[in-house]
């Protein structure tokens, strides 16, 4: 079975400054999707940033970036200047990539995110 | 239309009661998926339903029912529920394929069980 671990409960960061939150993974398949999603108070989670692991190329969405390693199962999530609006719990998930209705998204345990004004 | 509708927003039912949960998305997405979210911890995978079939049951107690009436829908019935079922209940949905796309989620259906 796959697992997904987050390491740090909490993080706080700077407004303006750079934060890393960290994930790792455990599988054995070679094909599978990473993704980070973002929980605000308002419950809805919302996609950040996505990584095929068939790419080598890591994913970036404006501010945000990935570092992905797949020989070591790590997938960390970068954000760049941060924002008060980028406080949030974030979630790294793993999808394997079997057909649609065999797959799960797994969820980390979450990290939560401060941003200090 | 990129949103799945999620209702009602918050539920309070006794242990006897019977209640549902109704999710909708009109995204084309042909699975969808039921998880439940306890305060700081992270989704959990409840049901799986692809094409209106129920396709993955993690192991769920039968006083929680999931229902797929069509590709547009899906319901959670609740009967008998115990205090320790309140959590938040989030819809998901996703496409048909193999496509590397994530799963979008619903705002979720805080449930108090008295």
């Amino acid at each position: 079975a796959q697992t997904v671990t987050q390491s740090q409960p909490e993080m706080s960061v700077q407004e303006a400054e750079t934060v890393t939150l960290s994930c790792t993974y455990d599988t054995s398949e070679s094909d599978y999707y990473l993704f980070w999603y973002k929980q605000p108070p308002s419950r809805q989670m919302i996609l950040v940033i996505r990584q095929e692991a068939y790419k080598q190329q890591n994913a970036t969405e404006n501010r945000f970036s990935v570092n992905f390693q797949k020989a070591a199962k790590s997938f960390s999530l970068k954000i760049s200047d941060s924002q008060l609006g980028d406080a949030a719990m974030y979630f790294c998930a793993y999808r394997s990539a079997g057909t649609s209705g065999t797959y799960k998204y797994i969820f980390g345990t979450g990290t939560r995110l401060k941003v200090l004004a | 239309d990129t949103e799945v509708t999620q209702t009602p927003k918050h539920l309070v039912m006794g242990m006897t009661n019977k209640k549902s949960l109704k999710c909708e998305q009109h995204m084309g997405h042909r699975a969808m998926y039921w998880y439940k979210q306890k305060a700081k911890k992270p989704p959990e995978l409840m049901f799986v339903y692809s094409y209106e079939k129920l396709s993955i049951n993690e192991s769920v107690p039968s006083r929680f029912s999931p229902e797929c009436p069509n590709s547009s829908l899906l319901n959670l019935h609740l009967h008998a529920l115990q205090p320790e079922d309140s959590a938040l209940y989030l819809c998901a949905s996703s496409p048909p394929d193999r496509l590397n796309t994530e799963a979008f989620f619903g705002q979720g259906t805080r449930l108090t069980v008295v």
